[in-house]
């Protein structure tokens, strides 16, 4: 089993839609968690850190399930410049990040 | 502005020839910085923690002799990659974190083809 599973992507969806991310981790000792958003082509962006309580950041909404090991991010009124790959990241009780294989969404006009 | 640099920004070489990636950090001095690998269509890979004044950490897998990694100051580590061979072709990125449970801050990679 994989440290952090993700969903399969592509993810194909028109301007104004709303699409969640969901995301598995495996180690009950994890720390913190993100999401990252790559493009292609270039590194990875921290697009905002998860918390159990959730967070929203405008349109972005991250959800943090600790007894499911489970964890969620929300696109309201997606735009064309959300097309990105989105990486759900734990970071260990070692410090270190393990990255989710990411799941790629394309917004359509 | 950037926080982590890189360079350079993609390099092609010759099978058989070492090539030197250096990871700088801007705007804080990291006595660990961590250095990543990925393939096509893959997620990113931890290779090895690099720590200031002592030796690297390698992933399960990674061969120490064939990355090395110098992090000859604060802000400042190197990978080489010696005697590369067509399948080191990948994407190296380092990070550093700018605290130990946080996010990390990305350098905007290095792309490594060997012909």
């Amino acid at each position: 089993r994989k440290e952090v599973e993700q969903d399969p992507g592509p993810f194909n969806v028109p301007e104004g839609a709303t699409v969640a991310f969901n995301c598995t981790y495996s180690n009950s000792a994890s720390q913190s968690f993100f999401w990252y958003r790559q493009d292609c082509r270039k590194e990875p962006k921290l697009l905002m850190s998860v918390y159990s309580s959730g967070n929203e950041d405008g349109r972005f909404t991250a959800q943090l399930n600790r007894a499911s090991q489970y964890i969620s991010l929300l696109i309201r009124d997606s735009k064309l410049s959300d097309s990105a790959t989105y990486l759900c990241v734990v970071n260990d009780s070692g410090g270190k990040l393990i990255f989710g294989q990411g799941t790629e969404l394309s917004v359509k006009p | 502005g950037a926080v982590v640099s890189q360079h350079p920004s993609w390099v092609i070489c010759k099978s058989g020839t070492s090539v030197k990636i250096e990871c700088r950090s801007l705007d804080f001095q990291a006595t660990t910085m961590f250095w990543y690998r990925q393939f096509p269509k893959q997620s990113l890979m931890l290779m090895a923690t690099s720590n200031e004044g002592s030796k690297a950490t390698y992933e399960q897998g990674v061969e120490k002799d064939k990355f090395l990694i110098n992090h000859a100051s604060l802000t400042l580590s190197t990978l080489t990659v010696t005697s590369a061979h067509p399948e080191d072709s990948s994407f190296y990125i380092c990070s550093v974190p700018p605290d130990p449970v946080g996010g990390q801050y990305f350098g905007p990679g290095t792309r490594l083809t060997v012909l």
